[in-house]
């Protein structure tokens, strides 16, 4: 069964700095798909970044973007320019590529980020 | 919608009570899921609909849970003869069939589960 560890329980950042969140993940597949959500104190899950395992290139959103090493089985999510809003819990999610396996995400334990001004 | 609708937000429940938590999914996904989150287990998988397929149950904790989708569209999840484990937020997230966007998963705001 794939595994996904978040070890930062929590997270402090100063506003406008840049700061990065472990993930790692076990898994014997080769297809598979990774994402971080953002979850804030309204409970509503956001999509962060998603990476799909056969790209190379690491995927970026604005602020937000990834070191994907797929070796290591690491996907850190790193932010840049931190604002108040992004205080939150962040979640590190894998899904397999295998049809089978019916397309649901594992989750890590999350990090609670807080963002200080 | 414009989103994954769930109610109630909150529901606070006596022990050994049945209790029905609803979604709303995004227009036109096709595939529905959901998750338990709690303080002990963290985000966990429940069960899967995809369109007319058997649903994927092997989330399920225990034969108290169950769940369905009518019509291809709302999802009732229904935990019966409550127990104060069984408190969380119960998160509701639908996804398309194809597009760019057909991986992702949409989520709700959940619904807040107290068992007295």
């Amino acid at each position: 069964a794939q595994t996904v560890t978040q070890s930062q329980p929590e997270m402090s950042v100063q506003e406008a700095e840049t700061v990065t969140l472990s993930c790692t993940y076990d898994t014997s597949e080769s297809d598979y798909y990774l994402f971080w959500y953002k979850q804030p104190p309204s409970r509503q899950m956001i999509l962060v970044i998603r990476q799909e395992a056969y790209k190379q290139q690491n995927a970026t959103e604005n602020r937000f973007s990834v070191n994907f090493q797929k070796a290591a089985k690491s996907f850190s999510l790193k932010i840049s320019d931190s604002q108040l809003g992004d205080a939150a819990m962040y979640f590190c999610a894998y899904r397999s590529g295998v049809k089978e396996y019916g397309n649901k995400l594992v989750f890590g334990a999350g990090t609670i980020l807080r963002v200080k001004s | 919608g414009a989103g994954v609708s769930q109610s109630p937000s909150n529901k606070v429940t006596e022990k050994g009570k049945d209790v029905e938590l609803r979604c709303d999914p995004i227009s036109g996904h096709t595939a529905l899921y959901w998750y338990r989150q709690s303080l002990g287990q963290g985000l966990e998988f429940l069960i899967y609909f995809q369109g007319n397929s058997a649903p994927d149950k092997s989330g399920l904790p225990s034969d108290r849970f169950s769940a369905e989708r009518t019509g291809g569209s709302v999802s009732t999840l229904t935990i019966q003869r409550t127990q104060q484990e069984d408190s969380a937020v119960y998160l509701c997230a639908s996804s398309p069939v194809g597009g760019w966007t057909k991986n992702i998963q949409y989520f709700g705001a959940g619904t807040r589960l107290s068992v007295l």
